[in-house]
């Protein structure tokens, strides 16, 4: 079955510890992305990779970190998370071509204390 | 750059109902294509619609149609004979070729809440 899997789905944490959101798809897809979608803001790109070793910051990248190791994933990284970054996080991942249709990961809520 | 605006924030119906949720877009690419995405109390995102900007035919699937009109930027979503489980945040979103060609820009979705 082909589907994006993102973990933790949950996840509480503390100000400036450390923490990795994982992702990995299994439909051999160039284009991966992360957004966050807050209250009265929709979806907002975090950051994207065109493929492997190849990222770059999309519209809201402040305080995270990705990386693009291998192509079936593509990890979340807030090196020292605020309160700011709570909120619910998606992975997707689209065919290299242009303009396709995104295949959503199942979320993850992230709390920030 | 683009933009979408859904200026509906909450709407509720009675079921069966027909219910019409509004969508404009603002965009510099002669070349785009239009999304919608329905995210229901689970939480997840289902695909449900992609058209591009050349065509614009009506499209109908179900109890669902989409109306584009280029000329008032606007790509609207009917959903005809509502039913309870069509209960869920809807959002239109945009793609041209910033941020690599695939970068989605969403709305700020419209809450749909179908009550019997």
């Amino acid at each position: 079955e082909a589907q994006v899997t993102q973990n933790p789905r949950y996840l509480i944490t503390v100000t400036g510890k450390k923490l990795t959101v994982t992702c990995s798809q299994n439909m051999n897809h160039e284009y991966m992305s992360w957004y966050r979608q807050d209250p009265g803001l929709g979806l907002r790109q975090i950051y994207y990779s065109m493929n492997v070793e190849v990222t770059d910051k999309g519209d809201v990248p402040e305080g995270y970190k990705v990386s693009r190791k291998e192509k079936r994933n593509f990890p979340l990284i807030l090196e020292s998370p605020s309160p700011n970054q709570t909120s619910l996080y998606f992975c997707a991942s689209q065919p290299g071509r242009a303009n396709t249709e995104a295949f959503f990961g199942q979320g993850t809520r992230l709390t920030v204390v | 750059a683009q933009k979408v605006t859904q200026a509906q924030t909450e709407i509720s119906v009675v079921e069966k109902e027909d219910v019409t949720l509004d969508c404009v877009y603002e965009t510099r690419d002669t070349t785009y294509y239009l999304f919608w995405y329905k995210q229901p109390p689970s939480g997840e995102l289902v695909f449900l619609i992609r058209r591009n900007s050349f065509d614009e035919q009506n499209e109908i699937s179900g109890r669902y149609s989409w109306n584009f009109q280029k000329s008032t930027s606007s790509f609207n979503f009917t959903i005809t004979a509502s039913q309870v489980v069509d209960s869920a945040v809807y959002f239109c979103a945009l793609s041209g070729f910033t941020g690599g060609g695939n970068k989605l820009t969403f709305g700020t979705g419209t809450q749909l809440k179908v009550e019997l």
